[in-house]
């Protein structure tokens, strides 16, 4: 069975003081790992894909970031309209690209 | 504007009576999925459809009813057989059953008193 964990399970920072959330992941053949943001009361909006060890991927603040056991979404100088509940989430090998998700990191910037 | 429209946002409902949630989408995806979110757990799924008339269950789908006649439309019923259908409910689509990039509703929250 896939399992992800997100640690912490919220995160509060000053603007402008940088950090990162973590997500491990336990799967049987990753296809790829996803990061949602998702606002209060909102559905969750994609962020990014990564499929494999190495691979990066960046939009405005944020650098999402993956090895063959964790991923990392580091934040850069962050302002308060980055707060909001970080979701990762994996799909495995097998005929169904089913996704499993982590319970997300809580992440609150004060300004 | 294309996008996923989840009707009612708000749905109070007595124990016993079964309830639907609507869920359309214009964006043209294949496939549509509803999710179920309650506090301190991750997204669980409910039901997915990777084409017209043709669904499956997810993880926990016991309860729950869906239907897929139209590619546009993916509407979930709660029924009286689900034991704590309080929940924030999420309806999502994507271009294809074959990726994890999701584009989701804004929600239905479902209290059931």
């Amino acid at each position: 069975e896939d399992q992800v964990t997100q640690s912490p399970e919220a995160l509060r920072l000053q603007e402008g003081e940088s950090s990162s959330l973590n997500c491990s992941y336990t799967v049987s053949g990753l296809r790829g790992l996803f990061w949602y943001r998702q606002d209060p009361g909102k559905g969750p909006e994609f962020l990014f894909t990564l499929y494999s060890a190495g691979e990066e991927k960046e939009k405005e603040r944020l650098k999402a970031t993956l090895t063959k056991k964790e991923s990392f979404l580091h934040i850069t100088a962050p302002k308060p309209e980055d707060s909001a509940t970080y979701l990762c989430a994996v799909a495995s090998g097998g005929s169904n690209y089913k996704l499993t998700f982590g319970k997300g990191t809580l992440l609150t910037v004060n300004p | 504007d294309g996008g996923i429209t989840q009707s009612p946002k708000y749905l109070f409902r007595k124990e016993g009576q079964n309830v639907t949630l609507s869920c359309e989408q214009n964006l043209n995806h294949d496939a549509m999925y509803w999710y179920r979110q309650d506090p301190g757990q991750g997204l669980r799924l409910i039901y997915y459809s990777q084409i017209v008339n043709d669904f499956q269950k997810g993880d926990i789908a016991e309860g729950y009813s869906v239907s897929r006649e139209k590619k546009e439309s993916f509407p979930l019923t709660v029924t009286s057989a689900q034991k704590n259908p309080t929940a924030f409910y999420l309806c999502a689509s994507s271009l294809t059953g074959s990726t994890g990039e999701l584009f989701f509703g804004e929600g239905s929250r479902l209290t059931v008193l």
